[in-house]
């Protein structure tokens, strides 16, 4: 079945300690998004890449980076966590025309100690 | 500030009756309108969209309503379900191309049996 699937699905780090968070899908989509999910919030786009463009939100701290290598593969690095990243980070990939629902990875929950 | 509101974060439903999940949005420039519905420990899943140029969607037990001068959307589920039972998100997305949704916090519904 195609699917987008994240790894790991739970990931704990240290206070300031990078961590990768990885996402993958077979559905041959050209557009990838990561959202951060806090406890009963709505889900939050962080940033999308459009092929290999990438697109940031405005408000997205620094501290998120993302890279795509190929169409397959999205990564999300958090440079230094902090207690407020603490949170559900879901993918999502879209075929990008409008009007296209996104399809949603199970999410990866990161704690930070 | 939060462009899609969903107020009511759980609503209970005997099985067999009607299901009314109910969103609200601010920003009149959104112009198509979806519903995830989320189990635990699984990404949202799409359920059912509808354009701005309607006001109805209808989907075998789900229809999406839109009335735009309100800006309010309401999802309908008849006969609800057990397996219904999950939260529900209401997204809404701007434009052309790839689509930025902005989510509400989700309602969870419970079907009892």
């Amino acid at each position: 079945d195609a699917m987008v699937i994240q790894n790991p699905r739970y990931q704990v780090t240290q206070f300031g300690k990078p961590v990768t968070l990885s996402c993958s899908q077979t559905l041959n989509h050209n557009v990838m998004y990561w959202y951060q999910q806090k406890s009963s919030q709505a889900p939050k786009l962080l940033f999308h890449y459009y092929d290999k463009d990438f697109n940031n939100e405005a408000d997205t701290p620094d501290n998120f980076q993302s890279r795509r290598p190929n169409t397959s593969f999205c990564f999300l690095d958090i440079r230094s966590p902090g207690l407020g990243d603490a949170a559900m980070y879901l993918c999502a990939t879209s075929r990008g025309t409008f009007g296209n629902e996104q399809f949603f990875g199970p999410g990866t929950r990161l704690t930070v100690l | 500030d939060q462009q899609v509101k969903q107020n009511s974060p759980s609503l209970s439903v005997q099985e067999g009756r009607i299901s009314i999940l109910n969103c609200d949005y601010t920003n009149s420039m959104f112009d198509y309108f979806l519903w995830y519905k989320k189990y635990p420990a699984e990404g949202p899943t799409f359920l059912i969209s509808i354009s701005s140029i309607k006001d109805k969607n209808e989907d075998g037990r789900f229809t999406v309503f839109l009335n735009k001068s309100a800006k309010h959307l309401s999802l309908h589920i008849v006969p609800s379900q057990p397996g219904d039972s999950a939260v529900y998100f209401c997204a809404a997305s701007v434009g052309t191309g790839a689509n930025n949704l902005f989510f509400g916090t989700g309602t969870r519904l419970t079907v009892i049996p």
